[in-house]
């Protein structure tokens, strides 16, 4: 069965603390993406990574960083964290696909963080 | 203008129902599209993807007109269990890197008994 595993489900912290949030698949997958979803915007992505410490901004990266050392992980970094980064956070991992475009995309079960 | 719009719902039907909800993408170099499904406090996961021709599969229908950028998924004889938020998702379509999914902000479906 296939997994994309995420460090934590709820997590509380301070503002200005430095938060890391932990997705780790079992898949191979190539791509893995880190994506937030808010009430009434949907998700929207944060970061993504395609290899091995390659890594390209998605939609909203700003107070965001990430990590990809190994191919199965991939971190969510946010250097200060603040009240408007709190949020249902998600991770996904996606087969390299070319040229068939069409790849099924698989999540984490979300990190609900909640910056106080 | 956003690149993936969703009637937002929600829709209440009574089970047995016939329901559609459509999706609207602005990207037209867009190859890939999809319909995932996210029950209440779970991660979404695939439904079906969509495909030229349009595909079925069971109860669930979906179609896409290119030459108008739109998407629809017709459920019928809906199910209690079909009460979910249904979330069309389209490929970025960038050339090189990672196939970026863009997802629509959903359309949520309650199915009454």
């Amino acid at each position: 069965d296939v997994k994309v595993t995420q460090s934590s489900r709820y997590l509380v912290k301070r503002t200005g603390e430095k938060v890391f949030l932990e997705c780790v698949q079992d898949m191979d997958h190539e791509n893995m993406f880190w994506y937030r979803q808010d009430p009434g915007l949907g998700l929207r992505l944060i970061y993504f990574s395609y290899d091995v410490k390659m890594k390209e901004k998605g939609d909203i990266p700003e107070g965001y960083s990430v990590s990809r050392e190994k191919k199965e992980r991939f971190s969510l970094i946010l250097e200060s964290a603040s009240t408007n980064q709190t949020s249902m956070y998600l991770c996904a991992s996606s087969l390299w696909s070319e040229p068939r475009p069409n790849t099924e995309a698989f999540f984490g079960q979300g990190t609900r963080l909640t910056v106080v | 203008r956003k690149e993936v719009e969703q009637d937002p719902g929600p829709f209440n039907v009574p089970e047995g129902a016939t329901v559609a909800f459509n999706c609207t993408y602005s990207n037209s170099a867009s190859q890939s599209f999809f319909w995932y499904r996210q029950d209440c406090r779970k991660e979404p996961k695939l439904l079906m993807s969509v495909y030229s021709s349009g595909n079925e599969d069971g109860r669930f229908t979906a179609q896409l007109n290119r030459a108008s950028q739109y998407i629809s998924l017709l459920i019928r004889d809906s199910k209690l269990s079909d009460s979910a938020t249904y979330l069309c998702v389209v490929d970025r379509a960038r050339s090189g890197s990672a196939r970026q999914l863009t997802f629509g902000s959903g359309t949520q479906l309650t199915v009454l008994p």
